[in-house]
């Protein structure tokens, strides 16, 4: 029944490495979209894509890129990992739903806990 | 500052017992409110939704209550069990925008 599945649950990683989130769904959603979740400030946007090869920026895109080459699947890289984006990162999908009521339930993935040393 | 306050930070309760959460909000223009609930180690699950026009809407143990005139949430949990420890997170859709909250972290304890 799993729907969105993140690729690494748990990753450490060293200062300057290169690291690739991996985010597939299987609900042929359009909206797909990468937050990072910390203590006390709750979830940020990092990036979102809205169909294959389109990306925006979210609220905190410094030092992250995404990649959408196909429409299940959102990768976030980090080019050069520093500690503070040491984090929780979750990755959602959604229908695009345009009304007051509909709109955009997101679904999750379980997250990825990612270590910066 | 957050546009989405919850309060309280984090609760402990007992076993059966009742717990209202808080969400006061002012994101701008309101689209609707949901509240997730996210279990230890699991992505956030939608609970309930809440347009304009609704007061209240009940889901299981799960009741929630908007006042879109004070911008105001709450959650309400009855006969807690266990299984409801997990943090509790508002988030506000201001058109295609969404506004998070920091979340309620409940415990229950037997």
């Amino acid at each position: 029944d799993v729907k969105v599945t993140q690729s690494s649950r748990y990753l450490v990683k060293r200062t300057g490495e290169k690291v690739f989130l991996e985010c597939v769904q299987d609900m042929d959603h359009e909206n797909m979209f990468w937050y990072r979740q910390d203590p006390g400030l709750g979830l940020r946007l990092i990036y979102f894509s809205y169909d294959v090869k389109m990306k925006e920026k979210g609220d905190i895109p410094e030092g992250y890129s995404v990649s959408r080459e196909k429409k299940e699947r959102f990768s976030l890289i980090l080019e050069s990992a520093s500690t503070n984006q040491t984090s929780m990162y979750l990755c959602a999908s959604s229908r695009t739903v345009w009304t007051a009521s509909g709109a955009n339930v997101l679904t999750f993935g379980a997250g990825s806990r990612l270590t910066v040393l | 500052k957050n546009q989405v306050e919850q309060s309280p930070q984090s609760l402990i309760i007992l076993e059966g017992k009742n717990c209202t959460l808080q969400c006061n909000y002012t994101v701008s223009p309101f689209s609707n409110l949901r509240w997730y609930k996210q279990d230890t180690g699991r992505g956030p699950v939608s609970l309930t939704i809440m347009t304009f026009s609704e007061n209240t809407k009940s889901n299981g143990r799960y009741t929630a209550t908007l006042d879109a005139d004070t911008k105001q949430s709450s959650l309400h949990i009855t006969a807690s069990q266990l299984s409801d420890s997990a943090s509790y997170i508002c988030v506000v859709s201001a058109a295609v925008k969404l506004s998070f909250g920091a979340g309620t972290t409940v415990t229950v304890r037997a």
